[in-house]
């Protein structure tokens, strides 16, 4: 089992809809979540950076964390075209192996 | 700010040749990561160095796998020889001290025939 499980999708959405997407993890000890977005032909950018449990917004985008379900979730609203890349969920311990867990990545596409 | 420079964007190599990839990494950042991505493997990290130093070679999958940093700009990842199953996207990263804010560069498209 891997320690970041994200479903690769596609995921296709009008314009304007709300996307949720998700990642759930089996390591208790992580304790900062990131969301990385990539472009095609494009290295990951970071997006999102929340640490240990709650929500955290940057504009149309909303990060949540559960700890207590090992899930977490990006919100976005009033979704762009150039919203369409892949997304992915990353994630570390306070303490030990320093080095990003990352999930495969959400590749999503907001229809015009 | 230039950001992460990867050469070369695309390589095209036999199988048995020796590949080097190269990174030069943001000014002043003290941290470089090399990542592997594929699409059965998803994002890969196979070895990270702080201050030119490397700390964890853990992901480096086998000794035809070498990486170097002989200063704060400079990085490379070689392979030999290369096989077909390294085919992939190797990104480079650099971070400034924080593992949650890695600095991505475009990578760089191995094909090995």
């Amino acid at each position: 089992q891997k320690e970041v499980e994200q479903d690769p999708g596609p995921l296709s959405v009008p314009e304007g809809a709300i996307v949720s997407l998700n990642c759930t993890y089996s390591n208790s000890a992580f304790q900062y979540f990131m969301w990385y977005r990539q472009y095609s032909r494009k290295g990951p950018e970071l997006l999102m950076y929340t640490y240990s449990s709650g929500n955290k917004e940057d504009g149309r985008f909303t990060a949540q964390v559960d700890k207590s379900s090992k899930y977490i979730s990006l919100f976005i609203r009033d979704s762009q075209p150039s919203d369409s890349a892949t997304y992915l969920c990353a994630m570390r311990p306070l303490q030990g192996a320093q080095k990003l867990v990352f999930g495969q990545g959400t590749r999503l596409t907001i229809n015009p | 700010d230039a950001g992460v420079i990867q050469s070369p964007r695309h390589e095209v190599t036999e199988m048995g040749q020796e590949v080097t990839l190269r990174c030069k990494p943001i000014s002043g950042h003290n941290s470089l990561f090399w990542y592997r991505q594929t699409m059965m493997r998803g994002l890969e990290l196979l070895i990270y160095f702080n201050n030119n130093v490397p700390i964890d070679d853990s992901g480096m999958p086998e000794d035809r796998f070498s990486a170097k940093m002989p200063n704060a700009s400079f990085s490379t990842l070689k392979i030999q020889p290369s096989e077909p199953r390294d085919s992939a996207v190797y990104f480079c990263a650099s971070s400034l001290g924080q593992l949650e804010k890695l600095f991505f560069g475009s990578g760089t498209q191995l094909s090995v025939l």
